[in-house]
């Protein structure tokens, strides 16, 4: 079964340019997940989409930093302008999130595509 | 506060056991998890526990959980070389209206040696 898909995996490109990393979530999955890794800050959560609506943002640095999900098979999330401090490696989740027929929240573990590597000069 | 916290490095010799330790905040959290990350890879899924048990065991994964102290451990029994990875314990936020969201730990970088 084909996993989380992230695109590219590496990126490297000057201070100012626009940046667009891209994710394809595991297919039936309704919950996606933007992360953000450094060694200073550890994994920090930046955006959850759920059923392809925006749920929690507040993990997103600034304006500069924007998440679309304009199907529930792809999302992005672009950087514009970019920064040194932007670099980081970035990873993308999904998850089955939803009621099962008791009602419940049943485990519906994220499951983690292997990331892009950026780095901003 | 949401904190996860984790010792930040264990190291250990070729077939004796790993012990990696985690303390959470939440104790409404409903799932416990532990995850595996490699060098250039992302995090990988490795167990899980419910909040209603205190032990899950998975080859040679064992699972603990104290939810009076809010401590999750993970044992790695005969450990190898290839366990040589960092290790993130994560709980999952229980919420109104169902809300999916996991907080980790820093990750425990585990170093495993001849």
């Amino acid at each position: 079964d084909a996993g989380v898909i992230q695109s590219p995996r590496h990126e490297v490109t000057e201070m100012g340019q626009e940046v667009t990393l891209r994710c394809k979530p595991i297919s039936g999955h309704n919950s996606l997940f933007w992360y953000r890794q450094t060694m200073m800050r550890g994994l920090e959560l930046l955006i959850y989409f759920n059923n392809n609506v925006p749920i929690d943002d507040s993990g997103m640095p600034e304006d500069r930093f924007s998440a679309k999900m304009p199907n529930a098979s792809f999302s992005t999330l672009k950087i514009q302008p970019s920064e040194p401090r932007d670099s980081a490696v970035y990873f993308c989740a999904s998850s089955d999130f939803r009621r099962d027929s008791r009602g419940h929240y049943s485990n519906q573990p994220q499951h983690f595509g292997d990331g892009t590597r950026l780095s901003i000069l | 506060g949401e904190d996860v916290e984790q010792s930040l490095f264990l190291s250990v010799r070729e077939g004796d056991s790993s012990v990696i330790n985690c303390t959470y905040t939440d104790s409404s959290s409903t799932y416990l998890y532990w995850y595996k990350q490699e060098p250039g890879a992302g995090l990988q899924l490795l167990t899980y526990i419910f909040s209603n048990m205190d032990m899950k065991q998975d080859q040679r994964l064992t699972v603990l959980l104290n939810k009076k102290d809010k401590h999750l451990s993970l044992r790695i029994a005969d450990t190898q070389t290839g366990d040589s990875a960092i290790y993130f314990c994560a709980e999952r936020k229980a919420k109104t209206g169902g809300y999916n969201k996991l907080i980790f730990g820093a990750g425990t970088r585990l170093a495993v040696h001849p």
